[in-house]
């Protein structure tokens, strides 16, 4: 049963700490998307590959935020340092080349106190 | 840029109900639509989709019809469960990379559906 599968579900942190966050796409997949989801705004499309190269990070602050895919089988979501604000459910999803379907992963939960 | 409307919940209704969920959305050129639904605790699932103007995409009972005169896809279901509480995404995706532009899933802000029996 093909997956997304994301790590760590849950994650406490304090702030001022590093994030990592980490999703593996489907096997075949080549877009993946990262989104937040808080209950103020919605769900927020953070930053977007295909084929591993970065199409669109716009919707994620520069200056602490970074997203990477060292490899096809996974992604990296990284907050440095990390704020209060920041805490969130922070989903990663896969889909094929015109994403006729976006799989979504069961996310990770972030709380920084 | 691109964007999707949908009603404000939550939505309360008694089981058996009818069900509609109404969308709309604004892109610049003929998207994908999609519904997605979000169970408490999981990441979203696709309900069901439509990618060209009157197709209608089908699932578990609920259907909604890509409307291109009025842009929208709303989504409807005769008959609801308790089982059908969740939260209701409706989404859009068009591919910018042949007109410039952002690309990517853009998502409603979502509709708690709360069914009672």
């Amino acid at each position: 049963d093909a997956r997304v599968t994301q790590t760590p579900r849950h994650k406490v942190t304090e702030m001022g700490q590093e994030v990592t966050m980490r999703c593996q796409p489907i096997l075949g997949h080549n877009t993946v998307f990262w989104y937040r989801q808080t209950m103020m705004q919605g769900l927020e499309l953070l930053a977007y590959f295909r084929n591993r190269a970065p199409l669109d990070d716009s919707g994620m602050p520069k200056d602490r935020f970074s997203a990477e895919m060292p490899d096809a089988t996974l992604a990296t979501l990284k907050i440095q340092p990390s704020e209060p604000r920041d805490s969130a459910v922070y989903f990663c999803a896969s889909g094929s080349n015109w994403v006729t379907e976006a799989f979504f992963g069961q996310g990770t939960r972030l709380t920084v106190v | 840029g691109d964007s999707v409307t949908q009603m404000e919940g939550p939505v309360t209704l008694s089981e058996e109900a009818f069900l509609t969920i109404n969308c709309t959305y604004t892109a610049t050129g003929y998207p994908s639509l999609f519904w997605y639904v979000q169970y408490p605790g999981e990441g979203l699932q696709l309900l069901l989709k439509a990618t060209k103007a009157d197709d209608k995409g089908s699932n578990k009972g609920f259907e909604a019809t890509y409307r291109k005169e009025t842009t929208s896809f709303h989504l409807e279901k005769g008959s609801v469960q308790v089982s059908d509480s969740a939260v209701y995404f409706c989404a859009l995706y068009y591919n910018h990379l042949s007109g410039g532009g952002a690309d990517g899933l853009t998502f409603g802000k979502g509709t708690h559906l709360i069914i009672q029996p």
